[in-house]
């Protein structure tokens, strides 16, 4: 599975959108984007997922690049309880990888009042 | 559904002792798996099962042991505690298909002396 590279911390004011960036320049085709964020000593809570195009759900939207080298993660009207480290994911399709996560060390997004 | 429920949340054992850390899924998940957490390791697959009575070794599988009788259980004994098993633990399910999202369970804290 390819690298992903994260920044390692961002901050974001409370009902400002959240934009977390991810690096993933060694994707190939068949590779889908995963995120995924863990709050304080809480199980990871998987957000989103996509694999070329922009995917948007109740919790947040993924934007892919076109050459699908990097990915940003967005919440759009982050709330304190957001406060959270968020872990972008890179994993092939098919075969027995379905399970199986690669977790980096993320980025700590800490939401302000 | 209660989804993946860890128990239990707490333990200490002293080095050399056994104990079971217990994961059940009402979700009719094929996939389940485990992971353990420390400080700036991020996690790390220890066993995976895709179904009951399959079972294979993650990343990190020394000094554990699963089995998977059925489908919603999916235990992860230590046969002989070790300070270095001291950890976050994590169970997690999914169904046996791509894309399918991991939920994960709030965790066993195990402290070994």
């Amino acid at each position: 599975d390819a690298k992903t590279t994260q920044p390692p911390s961002m901050d974001c004011a409370e009902g400002r959108a959240a934009n977390l960036p991810c690096n993933h320049s060694t994707i190939s085709g068949n590779e889908y984007v995963y995120w995924y964020r863990q709050i304080h000593s809480q199980g990871p809570q998987y957000i989103i997922h996509g694999l070329k195009n922009n995917e948007t759900n109740e919790m947040a939207s993924l934007i892919i690049t076109e050459d699908r080298k990097s990915s940003t993660l967005i919440l759009p009207h982050a709330t304190l309880r957001d406060t959270a480290v968020y872990y972008c994911i890179v994993r092939a399709a098919g075969g027995t990888s379905y399970g199986k996560l690669t977790f980096g060390q993320g980025t700590i997004l800490t939401v302000h009042p | 559904n209660a989804g993946v429920t860890q128990t239990p949340k707490f333990q200490v054992l002293k080095t050399g002792q056994s104990m079971t850390l217990q994961c059940a899924q009402d979700m009719n998940h094929e996939y389940m798996s485990w992971y353990r957490q420390d400080p700036g390791m991020g996690l790390r697959l220890i066993h995976y099962s895709v179904g009951a009575g399959i079972t294979d070794q993650g990343e990190v599988p020394n000094g554990y042991n699963v089995s998977r009788s059925t489908t919603e259980d999916f235990p992860l004994r230590l046969l002989s505690a070790a300070p270095s098993q001291t950890s976050v633990y994590f169970c997690a399910s999914s169904y046996r298909q791509d894309n399918s999202p991991l939920h994960f369970g709030n965790g066993t804290r195990l402290t070994v002396t």
